[in-house]
């Protein structure tokens, strides 16, 4: 069973960069042929897609976050990154993993605080 | 960027009931690449329907999904104890990926 599980600092201060990273275990990102996102959710609130990459590296950012966002893979690591810069208190949010465009594995998601 | 729009918010209804809910797009989904999602308190979402109509594996078939173009319903045919969430629609057939603002579908 494929298993998705997010990894990275769960505070960070404003202005500075985000990152975590996705590692997958129990089959290879590189097969398949799908696209690995993030996703976020504020408290409380909705979710907001952030980004996709394929295993070759090709990625496709939501505009309203693209300045600020790139992810990475590593396809030796079967893992991803994501990295956003320039936090504000509007980034903090729970940062969920994902595989495909319709979404059916998740991780379990970070809560990553952006305070001083 | 196409906008989805869930409604009710909230939907208030007993166990064994029915209940319907509706997705309705800005512009056309693209074949129809519409998603549905659960999700309970503290976890992740979880995918229930794709391709509008499509139970993922695993899913109940009390859950159904319909509708094309612009407007999507989600039908649970007897609400069970577990099925009290808050659900999301989801369009995959452009880009950027976007969600519906999710209905809370909560006991009477």
């Amino acid at each position: 069973q494929l298993q998705l599980q997010e990894y990275g600092s769960g505070l960070v201060k404003p202005s500075q960069t985000l990152s975590l990273t996705c590692a997958v275990s129990g089959g290879s990102l590189s097969s398949g042929g799908y696209s690995w996102s993030w996703i976020r959710q504020p408290p409380g609130k909705g979710l907001e897609w952030i980004g996709y990459i394929y295993p070759s590296g090709s990625t496709y950012y939501n505009p309203s976050l693209k300045r600020r966002v790139t992810i990475s893979v590593d396809r030796s690591k079967n893992q991803f990154s994501l990295k956003l810069t320039s936090v504000t208190a509007a980034d903090t949010a729970v940062y969920y993993c994902a595989r495909g465009f319709h979404f059916d594995f998740w991780g379990q998601g970070i809560l990553v605080t952006v305070s001083s | 960027e196409i906008v989805l729009t869930q409604s009710p918010g909230t939907l208030s209804l007993s166990p064994g009931e029915r209940a319907t809910l509706s997705c309705r797009a800005s512009q056309s989904v693209s074949s129809n690449y519409l998603a549905w999602y659960q999700q309970k308190l503290g976890q992740a979402p979880r995918l229930l329907i794709s391709g509008a109509s499509s139970r993922d594996t695993g899913i109940p078939d009390r859950f159904s999904g319909s509708g094309s173009g612009t407007d999507f319903t989600l039908t649970i045919s007897r609400l069970e104890p577990e099925d009290f969430a808050v659900y999301y629609c989801q369009q995959y057939g452009s880009s950027p990926l976007t969600f519906g603002g999710g209905t809370k579908v909560e006991i009477k």
